[in-house]
């Protein structure tokens, strides 16, 4: 099964600051088909995970664009362009590239400093 | 927009069985792929299994080959998991997910049901 590691785990940030979240996948998530399956979610604190990000660098309907992702091969990166309150929670990193199984980064906790 | 509500809260003894329920509304099941997924108390996200659209087929991670079922009653639009054996490590939320493409992952999250497995 392809390994998902995110880093760091924990992340505190201040109010109005950037931060970023790396995940790096043990095999290239290119698909066949051209297409790379990399997916980012969010599970803010008593809340279901919500998807805010689809291959790499689609946002989600609704999702504020000061959310981005990148990346390319094994490597990704969501970035958060200003830090906001309601941003706190878990962010996870997800592969749909080899699936089945879909596997999941463990989690980057995002707090306020 | 496509709505999932579940089963509530469960306890259960070492040994037995769960069956959660995830009942769909805004679409029909047939338009999606139903995921299951779960999440241990302050621990990360685990892919349960999920429908496979281009198999037409359910998959379930090996970790629960043998211990897993996941069915579909299309006349009411309710998915259901049920999970077996159950040990205290089964103790999570369970969430139902769904996905119009299984590799863009779950768009779609119900609100998730917690089972407590304790003797």
């Amino acid at each position: 099964d392809v390994v998902m590691t995110q880093s760091p785990l924990s992340l505190p940030v201040t109010l109005g600051q950037p931060a970023s979240i790396s995940c790096r996948s043990s095999q290239s998530l290119v698909y066949s088909d051209g297409n790379t399956y990399l997916n980012w979610f969010q599970q803010r604190p008593g809340q279901s995970p919500r998807r805010l990000i689809y291959k790499v660098s689609n946002r989600d309907s609704g999702v504020p664009d000061r959310f981005s992702g990148s990346g390319s091969g094994t490597d990704f990166t969501l970035k958060i362009s200003r830090v906001e309150a309601e941003d706190v929670g878990v962010y996870y990193c997800m592969q749909g590239t080899h699936w089945p199984p879909i596997t999941f980064g463990q989690g980057t906790r995002l707090e306020i400093k | 927009q496509v709505q999932l509500v579940q089963s509530g809260a469960e306890v259960k003894k070492p040994g037995a069985s769960v069956k959660v329920s995830c009942k769909v509304s805004g679409y029909t099941l047939t338009e999606l792929s139903m995921h299951w997924v779960r999440q241990a108390p302050g621990k990360g996200l685990e892919w349960m299994g999920g429908f496979d659209p281009e198999d037409g087929e359910t998959i379930y991670a090996q970790k629960f080959q043998g211990r897993v079922t996941m069915t579909e009653d299309t006349s009411t639009d309710t998915a259901y998991m049920e999970l077996s054996s159950l040990r205290s490590e089964d103790t999570a939320v369970y969430y139902c997910a769904t996905s119009t493409i299984p590799r863009n992952g779950m768009d779609v999250w119900g609100q998730g049901t917690t089972v407590t497995v304790s003797s």
